[in-house]
């Protein structure tokens, strides 16, 4: 089973500034495997990044994804208040099919 | 516009059953793989079970295999997820998402359905 780790648990930033959040996997991963989602208090979780770096129908410009084998990142240029939120990365393997890291928080310094 | 409305949820005891169900639109969904995925109350996701677009392929999460069964029926666009001998550590709001395609990511989520064991 391919365990995934996130990192920082928790971000404090202020709106403008960059955020760079790292996902880390305990195997390799392919690339074409690799998907980020923000999660809002409250609602569903929306798909941000897929492919390890193309941006999903409607996501902003400002979101973007990088990595590849073990080590990802999910970076947003500058932030907006609306993206202080909870961060998951994902992958797809075989055994369990689907795994997602425990997630990370970005919240208003 | 892609809709998946869950329903079923509620309050069930150690041991019981409960049926999930998640009505499709928007989307020709028996050409779509699906899964349920749950989030325990201020935990993360976790991948609880998939089905193939035809129904033939259903893997799951080892924390449920033997109790939980998916299913589809295309005829009516809707996906479930049967629940027997659940457990206390089952609790949490459980979500359906549509598949990307071919590319193995969630691009459509429901709002969830709660689900809560107690006695």
């Amino acid at each position: 089973e391919i365990v995934l780790t996130q990192s920082p648990g928790t971000l404090s930033l202020s709106p403008g500034e960059r955020a760079t959040l790292s996902c880390r996997a305990s195997q390799s991963v392919s690339s074409s495997y690799l998907a980020w989602y923000q999660q809002k208090p409250g609602q569903a979780p929306r798909v941000l990044i897929y492919g390890a770096s193309s941006r999903a129908t409607g996501i902003p410009d400002r979101f973007s994804g990088s990595g590849s084998g073990t080590d990802f990142t999910l970076t947003i240029s500058r932030l907006e208040p609306e993206d202080f939120a909870v961060y998951y990365c994902q992958q797809y393997g075989s055994s369990p099919l689907y795994t997602f890291g425990q997630g990370t928080k970005l919240e208003i310094k | 516009e892609v809709q998946l409305l869950e329903s079923g949820g509620g309050l069930v005891q150690p041991g019981g059953s409960l049926r999930l169900s998640c009505a499709a639109s928007g989307f020709t969904f028996s050409t779509y793989a699906m899964s349920w995925v749950r989030q325990a109350p201020g935990k993360g996701l976790e991948w609880v079970s998939a089905i193939s677009a035809n129904g033939g392929t259903t893997p799951y999460a080892d924390s449920v295999k033997i109790r939980f069964t998916i299913s589809r029926d295309n005829s009516k666009n809707t996906l479930y997820l049967q629940m027997n001998s659940l457990r206390v550590e089952d609790t949490a709001v459980y979500y359906c998402a549509k598949k990307a395609g071919t590319t193995p990511y969630f691009d459509s989520w429901g709002q969830g359905t709660l689900v809560t064991v107690s006695s």
